[in-house]
C-alpha cells in the first residue's frame, strides 16, 4: 500500500521560504506524477503544481513565480519550495500521486493516494 | 482556469436519506471530472472519476453523472460514516487544475 508522509517546518516567518518534503513508501516514486495541494485552515483545496519522476513539472499561474518542485528519486521523495511567503499561504499542504491507468497506459490528472497534510503557518 | 462552483455549500440529510450534489464548470470539462470525500482533519479520499466510475472501494451507494458542465454526486442512502465535505475537480483543461468549493453533508 502507497503511503506518503510531508515534512517540514511548521512556522515560517513571513518574506521567508516555505520548505516541505514529502516521502513515497510502499512503492517507487518512479513512473508517476506527484502534486502539491494545500488548504487554508476551513476553506476549500488549491493545486499548487505537479512533477513527474524525471523531473518535469508543471506549476500553477497563480505561484509559478514563487514555486520550486523538485524531486529526488534515490530517497524516494519530492519537495516543495514556497519563496516570499506572507500569511495567505498559512494552510494544511498536502502531497498526492496521480492515478495511472494501467489499462490504457495514460496518466490522470485526480489524485488517488494523498498525504495525511502538514499545517504550515505564516507569522512572525 | 475553469471555475468549478458547488451548490448547496451545505446540505442537512438524515441518516438512510438521498443526498445528491451538483458540481458545475465554467466551460465545458467533458467528463474529466472527479469527487472527493474529505472528513475532518483527514485528507480527500477519492471517490469518483470520469464523472461516474467508482474508485476502487467505493460502496455502490455513491454514484456520479453528468458530462460538459453539470455534474452530479448522489448518496443512494446516506450512513454515518458519509457524513463529511465533497469537493469536485476538473481535470480537463490545466493548468492549472481547480477543485470546486465544497458541500458540507451534515445530520439532520
Amino acid at each position: 500500500q502507497v503511503q506518503l508522509q510531508e515534512s517540514g517546518p511548521g512556522l515560517v516567518k513571513p518574506s521567508e521560504t516555505l520548505s516541505l518534503t514529502c516521502t513515497v513508501s510502499g512503492g517507487s516514486i518512479s513512473g508517476y506524477y506527484w502534486s502539491w495541494i494545500r488548504q487554508p485552515p476551513g476553506k476549500g483545496l488549491e493545486w499548487i503544481g505537479y512533477i513527474y519522476y524525471s523531473g518535469s513539472t508543471n506549476y500553477s499561474p497563480s505561484l509559478k513565480s514563487r514555486l520550486t518542485i523538485s524531486v529526488d528519486t534515490s530517497k524516494n521523495q519530492f519537495s516543495l519550495k514556497l519563496s516570499s511567503v506572507t500569511a495567505a499561504d498559512t494552510a494544511v499542504y498536502y502531497c498526492a500521486r496521480h492515478h495511472y491507468d494501467f489499462s490504457t497506459g495514460y496518466y490522470k490528472n485526480y489524485f488517488d493516494y494523498w498525504g495525511q497534510g502538514t499545517l504550515v503557518t505564516v507569522s512572525s | 482556469e475553469i471555475v468549478m462552483t458547488q451548490s448547496p455549500a451545505t446540505l442537512s440529510v438524515s441518516p438512510g436519506e438521498r443526498a445528491t450534489l451538483s458540481c458545475r464548470a465554467s466551460q465545458s470539462v467533458s467528463s474529466n471530472l472527479a469527487w472527493y470525500q474529505q472528513k475532518p482533519g483527514q485528507a480527500p479520499r477519492l471517490l469518483i472519476y470520469g464523472a461516474s466510475t467508482r474508485a476502487t472501494g467505493i460502496p455502490a451507494r455513491f454514484s456520479g453523472s453528468g458530462s460538459g458542465t453539470e455534474f452530479t454526486l448522489t448518496i443512494g442512502s446516506l450512513q454515518s460514516e458519509d457524513f463529511a465535505v465533497y469537493y469536485c475537480q476538473q481535470y480537463h483543461n490545466w493548468p492549472p487544475l481547480t477543485f470546486g468549493g465544497g458541500t458540507k453533508v451534515e445530520i439532520k
